[in-house]
């Protein structure tokens, strides 16, 4: 079985703190994705990446920034915390073919930003 | 914009009956349409699919239903059980790689 890993299910940071949330993938995925799910909002698309050091922005990508170094390896990082990116995040891997089979979630990190 | 639209909130059901989710997109390029379910504190995990070319797609107790022309799909769950009780997400593509997804639905099934 696929397995992603997000290295933290709960994090508390502060305002202006910079934060690395990270996730590893053990599949070999060409692709990789981050996630944030808010109620009432679903999952929205903040960065993507199909190769290491290739990087997109996904639909909220302002505040944050992505890094690719390896190719089981992305990570999310908010240069400057604010409280309105208290949410819960989801990192998420595919095979750069198989789109129709979905991505494969890790469980997530629920950030509070105080 | 949200191009996949999931307008129904929540969703209760008694054991045994059937559930319908239904789903609305508004991108007509999508052509492969899946559904997510999701337990608290854990990450989505895939549900089932459909292609454009299809209009229904079977699996157990769900199944998918697409109608291309009103930009609408359903998931049937039938006979519907407590283990059900969840979040479910419909997501959509146009083959790029990206997952467009609705807000979710959350369903209670009642003993």
């Amino acid at each position: 079985d696929v397995k992603v890993t997000q290295s933290s299910r709960y994090l508390v940071k502060r305002t202006g703190e910079k934060v690395f949330l990270e996730c590893v993938q053990d599949m070999d995925h060409e692709n990789m994705f981050w996630y944030r799910q808010d109620p009432g909002l679903g999952l929205r698309l903040i960065y993507f990446s199909y190769d290491v050091k290739m990087k997109e922005k996904g639909d909220i990508p302002e505040g944050y920034s992505v890094s690719r170094e390896k190719k089981e390896r992305f990570s999310l990082i908010l240069e400057s915390a604010s409280t309105n990116q208290t949410s819960m995040y989801l990192c998420a891997s595919s095979l750069m073919d198989r789109v129709g089979y979905g991505y494969t979630f890790g469980s997530g990190t629920r950030l509070t930003v105080v | 914009d949200q191009q996949v639209k999931q307008n129904s909130p929540s969703l209760s059901v008694q054991e045994g009956r059937i559930s319908i989710l239904n789903c609305d997109y508004t991108n007509s390029m999508f052509d492969y349409f899946l559904w997510y379910k999701k337990y608290p504190a854990e990450g989505p995990t895939f549900l089932i699919s459909i292609s454009s070319i299809k209009d229904k797609n079977e699996d157990g107790r769900f199944t998918v239903f697409l109608n291309k022309s009103a930009k609408h799909l359903s998931l049937h769950i039938v006979p519907s059980q407590p283990g059900d009780s969840a979040v479910y997400f419909c997501a959509a593509t146009s083959n790029d790689y990206k997952l467009s997804f609705g807000a979710g639905t959350t369903v209670t099934v009642r003993a």
